[in-house]
């Protein structure tokens, strides 16, 4: 258990539907980053939000969107969803606190998106 | 782009210590070398990291060379619920966001 959770934990959407998915982070944790696992591949970096802003991002459109909240649980919002969108999406929180490299950063379990 | 290079499959028999390797070798020095697993369909779970010291925790014990161009994760007695895909991730910290890049990993089997 991370402490990370995420859901819905699956869902299908239409293509060129939009799709909002949520993640609450560990407790005491400040930053929450996304990212995309297509099928038989490495998660892919989307973007990293801090502080209720987004301070890193990934090459991904801007349809791929988020949101932060004063108790630093996240959206992840996609537009205009394509067949490709389909992957499993994961949260990942950690403390940047002292913002400095080498934090602990844990991952939920997910949240599978089929695009149809 | 990754910036590690890992073996895609290793096999180890359940007991045994399974030595995973990963080569970093354009690491850079403020860069921390985080090692995560991944059974099928689950989220990434965090085994260790370390920076150039070797660490050790309850999961596994991580072996950073001195150049730091190569590291090696070690789980000192695999058991079957071990099976899993193993990244080593070489992490990016930019503009105060700490940002790991994927690669493939090693597809890690522990058979009886």
């Amino acid at each position: 258990e991370t402490g990370v959770t995420q859901s819905p934990t699956h869902l299908i959407k239409t293509r060129g539907q939009q799709v909002t998915l949520r993640c609450s982070s560990q407790s005491g944790h400040n930053t929450v980053s996304w990212y995309q696992q297509a099928l038989g591949q490495g998660p892919q970096f989307i973007f990293q939000y801090y502080r209720e802003e987004e301070n890193g991002r990934g090459n991904f459109p801007p349809r791929f969107s988020g949101l932060q909240f004063p108790n630093y649980s996240s959206e992840l919002n996609v537009n205009a969803l394509e067949l490709d969108d389909s992957a499993l999406y994961l949260c990942a929180s950690s403390d940047l606190r002292d913002n400095r490299p080498g934090n602990t950063i844990y991952f939920g379990e997910g949240s599978w998106l089929t695009v149809v | 782009d990754a910036k590690t290079t890992q073996p895609p499959s290793m096999d180890c028999a359940e007991g045994r210590a399974a030595n995973l390797p990963c080569n970093h070798s354009t690491i850079s020095g403020n860069e921390y070398v985080y090692w995560y697993r991944q059974i099928h369909s689950q989220g990434p779970q965090y085994i260790i990291h370390g920076l150039k010291n070797n660490e050790t925790n309850e999961m596994a014990s991580l072996i950073i060379t001195e150049d730091r161009k190569s590291s090696t994760l070690i789980l000192p007695h695999a058991t079957l619920r071990d099976t899993a895909v193993y990244y080593c991730i070489v992490s990016l910290f930019s503009g105060g966001y700490n940002k790991l890049i994927f690669g493939a990993g090693t597809r890690l089997a522990v058979h009886p």
